[in-house]
């Protein structure tokens, strides 16, 4: 069984503190490792897919990188627009199961 | 990237009762997936749902309490139905781009709350 499980479960910053979102993994074979952003009241907005080890991505303030056990979202001197939860999802080789398996989250909170 | 939308955007609804809730895509897709949230909780795969054929759910959900319709490639349906304060969630669609890389992404979600 898939299983993801992201650290810390909160987080709270200072403006410009920058620290990492720790995201590790079990799955039979990997197919990509997703990142989302979530604000309250909306849906999950895309933020990477991660597709082999070593691979990395960057956005703005945001860089995401992939071992064959774990995933680090960077966030590099934060902004308090950038608070928000934070998901990481897998989806695994499986034939047919393209759906995306999720951890419970790292919920960010940055402070001016 | 695929723009989601759903509706209703929220509603709240009897114990007993059953709600439909749409997805539509403004694009062509060929996979689309139902999500659960419950409170301060991440999100649980309901079903896939792929045109043509009939909705593949996961365990712990049943034909029979969350039906599923895709007519077509752009649009599906979500039933709740006979429903219990325990349904009080988040639902979420979501569609897989193949034309980006096969990213996901979600629709705006339906807050549902049973009383």
């Amino acid at each position: 069984e898939d299983q993801v499980t992201q650290s810390p479960e909160a987080l709270r910053l200072q403006e410009g503190e920058s620290s990492s979102l720790n995201c590790s993994y079990t799955v039979s074979g990997l197919r990509g490792l997703f990142w989302y952003r979530q604000d309250p009241g909306k849906g999950p907005e895309f933020l990477f897919t991660l597709y082999s080890a070593g691979e990395e991505k960057e956005k703005e303030r945001l860089k995401a990188t992939l071992t064959k056990k774990e995933s680090f979202l960077h966030i590099t001197a934060p902004k308090p627009e950038d608070s928000a939860t934070y998901l990481c999802a897998v989806q695994a080789l499986d034939t047919g199961r393209r759906a995306l398996t999720f951890g419970s989250g790292t919920r960010l909170q940055v402070q001016p | 990237s695929a723009v989601i939308s759903q509706k209703p955007s929220r509603d709240i609804c009897q114990r007993g009762t059953s709600l439909t809730i749409q997805c539509q895509v403004d694009s062509q897709v060929t996979m689309m997936f139902w999500y659960r949230q419950q409170p301060g909780q991440s999100l649980t795969l309901i079903a896939t749902a792929n045109q043509g054929s009939e909705a593949t759910y996961e365990s712990g959900f049943v034909i029979d309490k969350f039906p599923i319709s895709r007519p077509n490639l752009t649009f599906s349906t979500l039933t709740v139905s006979n429903m219990s304060p325990e349904d009080s969630s988040i639902y979420l669609c979501s569609v897989e781009w193949v034309a980006g890389g096969r990213e996901q992404y979600f629709g705006p979600g339906t807050r549902l709350t049973v009383t």
